[in-house]
């Protein structure tokens, strides 16, 4: 079975600094990835996925995300934190390939300080 | 930790019958749900806010009449998929925030196929 586990419900970085969320999957197939982003009373919005191509992701708002089988990771990266980053992400495996059903983490909560 | 839980996880039914999707929060009280759909090769989309004692709060181009939230207790929303079509076969899930505010947690999906 697939499965997702995200270390550290909670980061916090202060602004301008890299923000690194963890993000380790199980899957028994080549996986497809997300990671997702949900802002305050807001529903989720992708931020980039992996889909087999190529291993480093780049998605909105100048996060990447880069894929390494042999550690099964896809850590999810920005270089430079900025206030309104602050949110909760949730990276997620699809199960069965790119129309399969998603399983996702339990998410991370990002706060940023000034 | 909290659990969201959502049945079926699969389902198939018959073009013009009515299939109900319960999310149910199991060990803590749930005020807000969301229901999210997703398209092939595509993102998770919200559908609707299900906000318990009221009435949900749909995105727009979702049609309410089609899908019905009901949000009946602090424990459980359903979406109701009315006269299905094929077009409607989807991955369907539900998440409830956490009411202290770690962040939200998803029900298992429902996989419906309407043939």
């Amino acid at each position: 079975a697939q499965s997702v586990t995200q270390l550290g419900s909670h980061v916090s970085v202060s602004e301008g600094a890299l923000v690194l969320l963890r993000c380790n999957y199980s899957s028994s197939v080549p996986p497809y990835l997300f990671w997702y982003v949900q802002y305050p009373n807001q529903g989720l919005q992708l931020l980039l996925k992996y889909t087999s191509a190529a291993t480093l992701v780049k998605g909105i708002n100048g996060f990447e995300a880069e894929f390494k089988k042999s550690e099964t990771s896809f850590h999810l990266t920005k270089p430079s934190a900025h206030m309104s980053d602050a949110a909760e992400y949730f990276c997620a495996v699809s199960e069965g390939g790119s129309q399969g059903n998603l399983i996702f983490g339990k998410g991370t909560k990002l706060s940023v300080k000034p | 930790g909290a659990v969201v839980s959502q049945h079926p996880s699969r389902v198939i039914c018959k073009s013009g019958t009515s299939v109900k999707i319960e999310c149910r929060s199991l060990d803590f009280q749930a005020t807000t749900m969301f229901w999210y759909r997703q398209f092939p090769k595509q993102s998770l989309m919200l559908m609707a806010t299900s906000n318990e004692g009221s009435k949900a709060t749909y995105e727009q181009g979702v049609e309410k009449d089609k899908f019905l939230i009901n949000h009946a207790s602090l424990t459980l929303s359903t979406l109701t998929v009315t006269s299905a079509h094929p077009e409607d076969s989807s991955f369907y899930i539900c998440s409830a925030r956490d009411p202290g505010g770690l962040g939200a947690f998803f029900g298992q999906g429902t996989r419906l196929t309407v043939v």
